[in-house]
């Protein structure tokens, strides 16, 4: 398997301009994960999925953040209007159950920058 | 609630010393608890876990970490450094009943030759 991919690697917006970060999973697993790494605040966990269904988006600073999860290969953090302070490295895991002793497999991550 | 602590933000050895990264973690339910390394530019990778049974876990690269329950701790260790070592290194929580990692704030290793 290539392990998560994400999508783009790397992304330049000026402010205001909506973002769309891609994932698709390892084929199998059944939970998702999106998190938000910058040097003040560290790695944050935005919202994860099971099965589809977002469980706990209690993590998304506002509402100018949105997941989706249409199908089990396929989701997208989407950002409108992004800002300056969305800046950061955003990451996408996914691992195999519902236990907590799974292991979480992460993608390269999409480094954003908003100017 | 779950917290992850690690002492350090950075940490400088000589290439063949002792690595030792700190880790402590409250929870009030019996914990999972992960080391994952992140090389620059790249995703986090699992180097070990605890869950259940024996307190002392091996994991990849001659990483090893002892969960103990009474200092709350999940240190790891490698004997020898090696240069290839250099990277940042995160101590994670979660529990039997949970599914999200709860990650410390990191720590920076650089190996000096």
């Amino acid at each position: 398997d290539a392990g998560v991919i994400q999508s783009p690697r790397h992304e330049v917006t000026e402010m205001g301009q909506e973002v769309t970060l891609r994932c698709k999973p390892i084929s199998g697993h059944n939970s998702l994960f999106w998190y938000r790494q910058t040097m003040m605040r560290g790695l944050e966990l935005l919202i994860y999925f099971n099965n589809n269904v977002p469980i706990d988006d209690s993590g998304m600073p506002e509402d100018r953040f949105s997941a989706k999860m249409p199908n089990a290969s396929f989701s997208t953090l989407k950002i409108q209007p992004s800002e300056p302070r969305d800046s950061a490295v955003y990451f996408c895991a996914s691992s195999l159950g519902e236990a907590g002793s799974t292991e979480a497999f992460f993608g390269q991550g999409t480094r954003l920058t908003v100017v | 609630a779950q917290s992850v602590t690690q002492l350090g933000s950075h940490v400088s050895v000589s290439e063949g010393a002792l690595v030792l990264l700190r880790c402590n973690y409250s929870s009030s339910v019996p914990p999972y608890l992960f080391w994952y390394v992140q090389y620059p530019n790249q995703g986090l990778q699992l180097l070990l876990k605890y869950t259940t049974g024996a307190t002392l876990v091996k994991g990849i690269n001659g990483f090893e970490a002892e969960f103990k329950k009474s200092e709350t701790s999940f240190h790891l260790t490698k004997p020898s450094a090696h240069m290839s070592d250099a990277a940042e290194y995160f101590c994670a929580v979660t529990s039997a009943a949970g599914n999200k990692l709860t990650f410390g704030g990191g720590t920076r290793v650089l190996v000096k030759p």
